[in-house]
């Protein structure tokens, strides 16, 4: 199974609502990130959490962190259509060297 | 604003052709890596470097090489392309800064037939 799984795998909701993802993983991690992917596009890196905050915005972007649970969510507030993707999290686990992890993605799509 | 480029969006290849797959980042980054994205499984790694002629192997490194020899280009090689090669590869780069932000080219999607 993988380090990082998100939750849901799909996500459907009306522009303006909140959009909100998760993120679970198993080993402890140095910092956890999440990125989006537009349809058929590299990554965009969108905010990097450390294992020691709690929570940290980034415009519309919340994410916060439970290492105790191992988990993380994003939250995307008064989503738009644009922000209709697909979003990782990815892991920076603790002797991991310079690698990440990514997880298997939550699609959103944002309706009119 | 950093930039990662491939060398192609699209590619089609025969069975058995060797495939060049190149990525070019114009930030000085020292780390490199090459990953593959599959529906359902994600991204995974199949190798990074981490400086000119350096290498590490990834979580699937069979079926591919790779070669560094200037510090803004890294190739993925498939020796002998087969049909489960088939898949979005996408390179990205990073500072040497222990795990920090990626920084991803558009992907190459390939198709071996």
């Amino acid at each position: 199974s993988q380090q990082g799984e998100e939750d849901p795998q799909a996500l459907s909701i009306q522009e303006g609502e909140n959009a909100t993802m998760n993120c679970s993983y198993k080993t402890s991690i140095n910092n956890l990130q999440w990125y989006r992917q537009n349809s058929g596009r590299g990554l965009v890196h969108l905010i990097l959490i450390r294992s020691n905050e709690r929570e940290k915005h980034s415009g519309r972007l919340r994410v916060t962190l439970d290492t105790s649970k191992k988990s993380s969510s994003l939250l995307i507030t008064a989503s738009r259509a644009a922000d209709t993707a697909s979003y990782f999290c990815a892991t920076a686990v603790v002797g991991g060297g310079n690698k990440l992890t990514f997880g298997t993605g939550t699609q959103l799509k944002v309706e009119l | 604003d950093v930039k990662v480029t491939q060398s192609s969006r699209y590619l089609v290849k025969r069975t058995g052709e060797k495939v060049f797959l190149e990525c070019v980042q114009d930030m000085d980054h020292e780390n490199m890596f090459w990953y593959r994205q599959d529906p359902g499984l994600g991204l995974r790694l199949i190798y990074f470097s981490y400086d000119v002629k350096m290498k590490e192997k990834g979580d699937i490194p069979e079926g591919y090489s790779v070669s560094r020899e200037k510090k803004e280009r890294f190739s993925l090689i498939l020796e002998s392309a087969s049909t489960n090669q088939t898949s979005m590869y996408l390179c990205a780069s990073s500072l040497v800064v222990y795990q920090e932000t990626q920084y991803f080219g558009p992907g190459t999607r390939l198709l071996v037939l």
